[in-house]
């Protein structure tokens, strides 16, 4: 069983704190990661995108990925109160018949308090 | 321009209604999905199009019937539905399988 891991919170910071969210996936041979967020009754939103170790940054954005340790997070910096939401991490498969199959972990929910 | 759209928005219906949801994209997209979600669970995959072939079934019942009339088009048949089924349904696209997904804003799906 292929799983993704995340704390499901709730992760609760102070508005212009950084917020980090983590999680772990089990299949090792997993090719591209991805957080998205939701908002309570909308659709996911995809916000980060990443394929290869290291770090990506995109605005208040910085998904971070070590295959090594299976582990992808995603950090959000100055969080605003409309940061809060629920994330989603979700892992693509490298291949075979589950190409294009996103597992998703159970997501976090995050408060920003002013 | 990164679109998925989706109608309708919501739907009401009875168990022995026949009833279709539909999506549209025009990115260029070659993969299309349909997801199933549930309150406070993440989204559930039901079925894959991959340049317009069915490539995965997640073992979804055949009261849920996908179809893809071309590649902007996609949509789910819904038959003799449970008021289990009741959820928010999701389509999204992506340029290939392996890429990310981008959701539409999904058809909120009641049967009574």
């Amino acid at each position: 069983q292929k799983e993704v891991e995340q704390n499901s919170g709730p992760l609760s910071v102070p508005e212009g704190a950084i917020a980090s969210l983590n999680c772990t996936y089990s299949d090792r041979g997993s090719q591209s990661f991805f957080w998205y967020r939701q908002y309570s009754g909308k659709s996911p939103e995809l916000i980060m995108s990443i394929y290869s170790n290291g770090d990506k940054e995109d605005g208040r954005f910085t998904a971070q990925l070590n295959k090594a340790s299976q582990y992808v997070s995603l950090l959000i910096r100055d969080s605003q109160p409309s940061d809060s939401a629920t994330y989603l991490c979700a892992v693509n498969p490298d291949g075979g018949t589950s190409y294009g199959k996103l597992t998703f972990g159970q997501g976090t929910i995050l408060t920003v308090h002013p | 321009d990164t679109e998925v759209t989706q109608t309708p928005k919501h739907l009401v219906m009875g168990m022995t209604n026949k009833k279709s949801l539909k999506c549209e994209q025009h990115m260029g997209h070659r993969a299309m999905y349909w997801y199933k979600q549930k309150a406070k669970k993440p989204p559930e995959l039901m079925f894959v199009y991959s340049y317009e072939k069915l490539s995965i079934n997640e073992s979804v019942p055949s009261r849920f019937s996908p179809e893809c009339p071309n590649s902007s088009l996609l949509n789910l048949h819904l038959h003799a539905l449970q008021p289990e089924d009741s959820a928010l349904y999701l389509c999204a696209s992506s340029p290939g399988p392996s890429y990310e997904q981008y959701f539409g804003p999904g058809t909120r799906l009641t049967v009574t």
